[in-house]
């Protein structure tokens, strides 16, 4: 079946030490976005890419870096610059093809990782 | 910041009709209306959405009022599977742009 898929669902780090969550998709979607989840909050966006070799800043990018070498993969690492890492973090894709307007597709999310910094 | 407000949270009894409402009074004329539900620890799931007309489909219906101001998302018979938090987000037409998320509604459907 087509989906998100987000590895491990688990992760547990030492603080100081750099992580990469995984995130990919099988549904030839162009667009691909993080963001993360913090007890009790709404979603927050960290990095979004809208095509491969391409990716723009969201509202809280910093501490986390992204690379999209390949449609279907657009991992996060989050560094030791990240002040608080401990939160759930959620992978999206949407299939818009860029500089189509007016086109509504709705982004597809993955079940997260929840990431512990100790 | 999030473009919309809902109230934090919901009862609805099981098998009655669930009302959610959503007030988005800045809203501009390229914006649509979309709704998405997040069961605890699982990714957001989407339901619905709309530009000006209401919207129905297997999930769901969307009525949005006539000056776009607000809406309401209707679940016909809620069940305790619907108990989640709903998120209401308004989105530019344009392609590939990213949701931006506020608390949303915390509904519980009680047995």
């Amino acid at each position: 079946d087509g989906g998100i898929t987000q590895s491990p669902k688990y992760l547990f780090r030492k603080e100081g030490q750099n992580v990469t969550l995984s995130c990919e998709q099988n549904l030839n979607h162009d667009a691909m976005y993080w963001y993360r989840q913090d007890p009790g909050q709404g979603l927050r966006l960290i990095y979004y890419s809208q095509i491969v070799n391409d990716f723009q800043k969201g509202d809280i990018a910093e501490g986390y870096s992204v690379s999209r070498e390949k449609k279907e993969s657009f991992p996060l690492t989050v560094t030791s610059a990240q002040k608080n890492p401990t939160a759930f973090y959620l992978c999206a894709s949407s299939t818009d093809p860029p500089g189509i307007k007016a086109y509504n597709s709705p982004l597809h999310f993955g079940n997260g990782t929840r990431l512990t910094v100790t | 910041d999030a473009k919309t407000t809902q109230p934090p949270s919901m009862d609805c009894a099981e098998g009655r009709a669930a009302n959610l409402p959503c007030n988005h009074s800045t809203i501009s004329g390229n914006e649509y209306v979309y709704w998405y539900r997040q069961i605890h620890s699982q990714g957001p799931q989407y339901i619905i959405h709309g530009l000006k007309n209401n919207e129905t489909n297997e999930m769901a219906s969307l009525i949005i009022t006539e000056d776009r101001k607000s809406s309401t998302l209707i679940l016909p018979h809620a069940t305790l599977r619907d108990t989640a938090v709903y998120y209401c987000i308004v989105r530019v037409a344009s392609g590939n742009t990213p949701l931006v998320f506020g608390k949303g509604t915390r509904l519980s459907v009680i047995a």
